[in-house]
């Protein structure tokens, strides 16, 4: 079955250090999304890809960066920058096909909780 | 820009209750409309979505929901809940389109219990 899987599940940061949350999709998907959810406050975007190689700031990029060098494949750094990085986050796509991409359903993968430790 | 409400932080029905949830946006053209359910420790499950037609959508898993331009709405409703209902559920709106990404913004979501 085609779907996003988004590993690890739970991940730990030290103080000081980078860490990589794995998203990869056999969708078949152009687009692809990272979302950071905190308690009471939904979901909140931190960056996105249109396509292969290009990918754009969201609402809350600031501590984080991204890769697209595959379509399959959306990787998220979360770096030392970020102060506060413990959150659920999740990876999403879509087909993004046309202008009009971002109407399109998104499809969820599980998600990664990060803590600090 | 645009935004979503959902006012009902947590509500709490009984099983075989009627279950309405609030959606209220603000957007200055006709949006597009979507109910996401998310489980504890999962990602967000496409319940159904709103784009042009008519304004009473059929989801899955028993769901609809009804666009009301005049009240800015999109509620959510199942006639009678399951106790697998329990979840979150959270509104989506998309803008429409001015050119390369259309934002979509999420409500901050209504946790929904259901007791026996």
């Amino acid at each position: 079955d085609g779907g996003i899987t988004q590993s690890p599940k739970y991940l730990f940061r030290k103080e000081g250090q980078n860490v990589t949350l794995s998203c990869e999709q056999n969708l078949n998907h152009d687009a692809m999304y990272w979302y950071r959810q905190d308690p009471g406050q939904g979901l909140r975007l931190i960056y996105y890809s249109q396509i292969v190689n290009d990918f754009q700031k969201g609402d809350i990029a600031e501590g984080y960066s991204v890769s697209r060098e595959k379509k399959e494949s959306f990787p998220l750094t979360v770096t030392s920058a970020q102060k506060n990085p413990t959150a659920f986050y999740l990876c999403a796509s879509n087909p993004g096909q046309g202008v009009f991409f971002g109407n399109q359903p998104q499809h969820f993968g599980d998600g990664t909780r990060l803590s600090i430790l | 820009a645009q935004s979503v409400t959902q006012p009902d932080i947590h509500i709490t029905v009984s099983e075989g209750a009627s279950l309405e949830l609030r959606c209220n946006y603000s957007y200055g053209a006709t949006p597009y409309l979507f109910w996401y359910v998310q489980s504890p420790g999962q990602g967000l499950q496409l319940l159904l979505k709103y784009f042009s037609g008519d304004t009473l959508v059929q989801g899955i898993k028993g769901f609809e929901a009804e666009f009301k331009r005049s009240q800015s709405s999109f509620n959510l409703r199942k006639p009678s809940v399951h106790w697998s209902d329990a979840a979150e559920y959270f509104c989506a709106v998309g803008a429409s389109p001015s050119g390369g990404y259309q934002k979509v913004t999420f409500g901050t979501g209504t946790k929904l219990q259901v007791i026996p």
